[in-house]
């Protein structure tokens, strides 16, 4: 079956701006993680959504959220980016979270 | 909250040597206890997990330990290959069915 597909791959942004990530599950899975990958930083966790339901949420601020529609895919919106934003984001789809998380390729963001 | 600190950041071993990377963590009500490796470039993929009834794991060269009461537990990679160089990560799942995750491991293989 298919893996889990995240878009785009690649994104720049300027200061200020806002994007849109996307993160399309696994077939099946009905629980989508969102994770920050920076160099030396580790994976930290941003928020877990299971049937269109927040369940969880990291200690980021407000200007990092997400949503997740009936099909199970997810979004992650961050607004007024800041230089410090730039980084890795990978979404994780499972069954049933925590366990057997599946990643996607993960979304580059570079913030200039 | 919980709280996982892994070691060491860094492994060098020789080709054929066994590897072992150690995690602890804070919160006695955790019971899940995944690993991951992410190679160069890529995703991070599970290799192998283990909940908090069993001690001991094995798959092949790799297995997991848990020790419950000292809240701990260990990566063994055993005659190790060139393919097993990457960063691998330990997590703990809290008491929400949160992942927290260590600071990752870089393996590297010498020839």
């Amino acid at each position: 079956k298919a893996g889990v597909t995240q878009t785009p791959r690649y994104l720049i942004k300027t200061r200020g701006q806002q994007v849109t990530l996307s993160c399309s599950p696994i077939s099946g899975h009905r629980s989508v993680s969102w994770y920050q990958q920076t160099p030396g930083q580790g994976l930290q966790f941003l928020f877990e959504y299971f049937s269109e339901t927040q369940r969880n949420k990291g200690n980021f601020p407000g200007r990092f959220s997400g949503r997740q529609f009936s099909n199970s895919r997810s979004e992650m919106n961050v607004s007024t980016l800041e230089l410090g934003d730039s980084a890795l984001y990978l979404c994780a789809s499972s069954l049933q979270s925590p366990y057997e998380q599946y990643f996607g390729p993960g979304t580059r963001l570079t913030v200039t | 909250g919980e709280n996982v600190e892994q070691h060491p950041s860094t492994l060098s071993v020789q080709e054929g040597d066994s590897a072992v990377i150690k995690c602890t963590y804070s919160d006695s009500a955790s019971n899940y206890f995944p690993w991951y490796k992410q190679e160069l470039g890529k995703r991070p993929q599970l290799i192998i997990d283990i909940r908090s009834n069993v001690g001991e794991k094995k798959d092949q060269r790799i297995a997991v330990t848990l020790n419950k009461t000292a809240k701990h537990f260990s990566l063994h990679i055993t005659e190790t290959q060139p393919e097993d160089s990457a960063v691998y990560f330990c997590a703990a799942a809290d008491s929400n069915y949160q992942l927290i995750w260590g600071a990752g491991t870089k393996l590297i293989i010498k020839p």
